[in-house]
């Protein structure tokens, strides 16, 4: 089935710095991405929709310039967290639609920030 | 997407069946009901998806109500290794590749041995 494949899986980073989280189709290609947030006990929460070859969609009260997506090819998108805070600190998930089940997901990134 | 409502938790023995339900009483006529799971610290998984007929794969079976404003999602044999959070959403599959999943609180099964 179609598979996406999210790196890394756990990032430990410094306040202050960036991290990218990749986010690739490995057998279909993707026109849109999802990128999503789930704090500790709770749901998983849309943060943006990734669009090759245009601008992102973000969700109301999600920082643009602090989280930068790119999706320049039809396999790849990406999320850059910026100037990370432990606030940042959460669990990143990224998804694809596919035909016929729907949506698939990658595995997930767990951030932390120190 | 027409919102959903789930148990917060439930518990099921190894073996047996488990019956998870969801309500959704305001859903539309186009909109279908998808299932997924999400085993901790991992991606939610695809598990089924049906509109108004009965389904089953080989995760699972998706009952339907007649007027479709409610389901049950049957895992015939549970198995310790269910244990995660089932979440029911449902939403216009339009075809298109950019309509968003918007994800409930889910139900907690906890398969017990």
């Amino acid at each position: 089935g179609a598979v996406v494949s999210q790196h890394p899986s756990r990032v430990i980073c410094k306040s202050g710095t960036s991290v990218k989280i990749e986010c690739r189709s490995l057998d279909f290609q993707a026109t849109t991405m999802f990128w999503y947030r789930q704090f500790p006990k709770q749901s998983l929460m849309l943060m943006a929709t990734s669009n090759e070859g245009s601008k992102a969609t973000y969700e109301q009260g999600v920082e643009k310039d602090k989280f930068l997506i790119n999706h320049a090819s039809l396999t790849l998108s990406t999320l850059t967290v910026t100037s990370a805070h432990p606030e940042d600190s959460s669990f990143y998930i990224c998804s694809a639609r596919v035909a016929g089940t729907g949506y698939t997901f990658g595995s997930g990134t767990r951030l932390t920030v120190v | 997407d027409a919102k959903t409502t789930q148990p917060t938790s439930m518990d099921c023995a190894e073996g047996r069946a488990a019956n998870l339900p969801c309500n959704h009483s305001t859903i539309s006529g186009n909109e279908y009901v998808y299932w997924y799971r999400q085993i901790h610290s991992q991606g939610p998984q695809y598990i089924i998806h049906g509109l108004k007929n009965n389904e089953t794969n080989e995760m699972a079976s998706l009952i339907i109500t007649e007027d479709r404003k409610s389901s049950t999602l049957i895992l015939p044999h549970a198995t310790l290794r269910d244990t995660a959070v089932y979440y029911c959403i449902v939403r216009v599959d339009s075809g298109g590749s950019n309509y968003k999943l918007t994800f409930g609180k889910g139900t907690l099964l906890t398969v017990n041995p």
